[in-house]
């Protein structure tokens, strides 16, 4: 069963405008972590964000936070004031398990981002 | 600091041969894990060690894949023998293994099986 669902492949946005890339995910254990990583064409992937499930706010990382709606299990990265360096492939991710010692990362699918200038 | 550490970046090789991919993760961290990423399997977890003590291994493909981890600061990936569909990136990623932390990873090593 998919675990992390990311249901769009490709998205574009204009530079200076805000996106939602959405991000939804599948567990039983009351305990999990999310995870937000950027890979640019380059190849490399950039950690962006996390969220606990037990987490009161959603979690804030300068132009990026995320919108956690835990009763319908989503997870959207909301990225502020596009840059054209934001154009990447984005990943979604999930860890199961608060004592699950650096457990292994899930990942969804990703999905393209490309800024218009 | 320096980020995960990967060698070699990229590694062209004729099938049946053996493959050795290195990583040296982030001083500190003591969880290390190996991801492949295929445009047809997307990332997936191959192996990660705790405290160099393999965890979970149950992403290595076959028994062509192993992995080592003598300490806490080198990790080694073997295939071998190689084959075609071994074509992949591996990423190496480290994290300091607690709850909220955060998986660092290396460039990559980009595979190419002939």
């Amino acid at each position: 069963a998919q675990k992390i669902t990311q249901t769009q492949p490709g998205m574009f946005v204009q530079e200076k405008e805000a996106v939602t890339l959405d991000c939804t995910y599948d567990t039983s254990d009351p305990s999990y972590g999310l995870f937000w990583y950027k890979q640019p064409s380059s190849g490399e992937m950039i950690f962006l964000i996390y969220q606990g499930s037990y987490d009161q706010q959603n979690a804030t990382e300068g132009r990026y936070s995320l919108n956690f709606q835990k009763a319908r299990k989503s997870a959207n990265l909301v990225i502020s004031a596009s840059q054209l360096g934001d154009s990447a492939m984005y990943f979604c991710a999930m860890r199961e398990g608060h004592n699950n010692q650096g457990g292994k990362l899930i990942f969804g699918q990703g999905t393209e981002l490309s800024v218009k200038p | 600091d320096a980020g995960v550490i990967q060698s070699p970046r990229h590694e062209v090789t004729e099938m049946g041969q053996e493959v050795t991919l290195r990583c040296k993760p982030i001083s500190g961290h003591n969880s290390l894990f190996w991801y492949r990423q295929t445009m047809m399997r997307g990332l997936e977890l191959l192996i990660y060690f705790n405290n160099n003590v393999p965890i979970d291994d149950s992403g290595m493909p076959e028994d062509r894949f192993s992995a080592k981890m003598p300490n806490a600061s080198f990790s080694t990936l073997k295939i071998q023998p190689s084959e075609p569909r071994d074509s992949a990136v591996y990423f190496c990623a480290s994290s300091r293994g607690q709850s909220g932390s955060a998986q660092y990873f290396g460039p990559g090593t980009r595979l190419l099986v002939l």
